[in-house]
């Protein structure tokens, strides 16, 4: 079983509908982020969260909101998707133990489409 | 702010062609450094990483030096398999108040032809 796992894997959903991507993760992880991947422009940082209590906005928050429900569990919601909101998303976890190099590990993506 | 650069794609080799990505950065302070591989339908996965000046990063016959005096960090491989193809992310962390956030690169798509 994967270490971070996402669900759905893909999503067809229409303007104006809301839209939840959940992340859920067993290795154990406080430090939880999800990107956002486009054709061409790497990975860009939607939020992150340190721990439970903890939620920050990274580079393209807005249209998006997270929910850190417990350790191991971080989803991402899309209130009301419009069509620039289709990409792939990307769960991705990291230890904030001392002497972290900063390497993340990741989910296998979200696909939603946002017609 | 921090960013990352590599070279545009699509590349395209033959196999057991050399490779050579190239990725320089911008960032304050003592970064560390990453090459992801993102093969298709799948997830990004950690290809090799160096944390300091002059380190060298090596995995599955691919290896990347963190040039301090050049701000770069160049993937090679000597001689390429069908099984690279991909796309590769070079990335960095910058620490202090960055600390456990990636800043990525736009990807480089890798084709290897028999």
């Amino acid at each position: 079983d994967a270490d971070v796992t996402q669900t759905p894997r893909n999503r067809i959903t229409k303007t104006g509908k809301r839209i939840m991507l959940e992340c859920s993760q067993t290795k154990g992880h406080d430090r939880m982020y999800w990107y956002r991947q486009d054709p061409g422009l790497g990975l860009q940082l939607i939020y992150y969260s340190f721990d439970v209590k903890d939620i920050n906005k990274g580079e393209i928050s807005d249209g998006y909101s997270v929910s850190r429900q417990a350790q191991a569990k971080f989803s991402l919601s899309l209130e009301s998707a419009i069509p620039n909101q289709t990409a792939l998303y990307f769960c991705a976890t990291s230890t904030g133990r001392q002497g972290n190099t900063g390497e993340l590990f990741f989910g296998e993506g979200s696909r939603l489409t946002v017609l | 702010g921090d960013s990352v650069t590599q070279m545009e794609g699509p590349v395209t080799l033959s196999e057991e062609a050399f490779l050579t990505i190239n990725c320089t950065y911008t960032a304050t302070g003592y970064p560390s450094l990453f090459w992801y591989v993102q093969y298709p339908g799948e997830g990004l996965q950690l290809l090799l990483k160096a944390t300091k000046a002059d380190d060298k990063g090596s995995n599955k016959g691919f290896e990347a030096t963190y040039r301090k005096e050049t701000t770069s960090f160049h993937l090679e491989k000597g001689s390429v398999q069908v099984s690279d193809s991909a796309v590769y992310f070079c990335a960095l962390n910058a620490g202090g108040t960055s600390y456990g956030k990636l800043t990525f690169g736009q990807g480089t798509i890798l084709t290897v032809h028999p």
